[in-house]
């Protein structure tokens, strides 16, 4: 089976910076995705990794490490329209779909 | 954005009815997906086709089936609704074999009573 951890909800302040971690045991591994949902919307893809490493895309950056089955989401000089759902999800070994974590509620303070 | 639609956007229905709920997209991608959204639970995979004709099941799929006849139309059918069905049913698109990065339509709230 497989199953993937992250906290419920994280709190931070406008400006500064925030990590959401992901944990995750599965058969087979191919690479970690992060979506950002905003409340009465639908979830939009933010980034990828495949390899180990930090992959950045303007303020949000994403991590690997494989060897620790571990990633998180990094959000720098947060906003308050980065108040949203961040789900993690890795692909199932077997066929071409993934699987979503519980998602992590981040709210931001002014 | 990628061109893929939902219909009906909201529906209400009584249980023991079928339901069928619909995605249409525009972007001849290979891979739609079907999950449910429910408080606590994240997204969960419903069923998935990876071609036409051609589905598989997710990890939710007990009392729904899925058909594929065009690339561009993957639907959804509740057999026989039942009120643990009430949930946000999202389609999704995807144009890439390891189904990493998804593009995801507006959602259907479904409504059992």
């Amino acid at each position: 089976g497989q199953s993937l951890e992250q906290p419920s909800e994280v709190t931070a302040v406008e400006g500064a910076i925030v990590q959401i971690n992901c944990t995750y045991q599965t058969s087979g591994f191919y690479g970690l995705s992060w979506y950002q949902q905003h409340d009465g919307g639908a979830p939009t893809f933010l980034s990828y990794n495949g390899l180990d490493g930090l992959e950045e895309t303007g303020r949000f950056s994403s991590f690997l490490s494989r060897s620790d089955s571990y990633g998180y989401l990094l959000l720098q000089e947060l906003q308050m329209k980065d108040s949203a759902s961040y789900f993690c999800a890795v692909r199932n070994s077997s066929a071409s779909k993934i699987i979503f974590g519980s998602g992590t509620r981040l709210s931001i303070r002014p | 954005d990628a061109g893929i639609t939902q219909s009906p956007r909201h529906k209400v229905t009584e249980t023991g009815t079928p339901v069928t709920l619909r995605c249409h997209q525009t972007e001849n991608h290979r891979y739609m997906y079907w999950y449910r959204q429910d408080p606590g639970h994240g997204l969960r995979l419903i069923h998935y086709s990876y071609g036409v004709k051609d589905t598989d099941k997710g990890e939710v799929s007990d009392g729904y089936s899925v058909s594929r006849s065009k690339t561009e139309d993957f639907l959804l059918t509740l057999e026989s609704a039942t009120s643990s069905q009430t949930s946000v049913y999202f389609c999704a698109i995807s144009d890439r074999t390891n189904a990493y990065e998804q593009y995801f339509g507006p959602g259907t709230r479904l409504t059992v009573t």
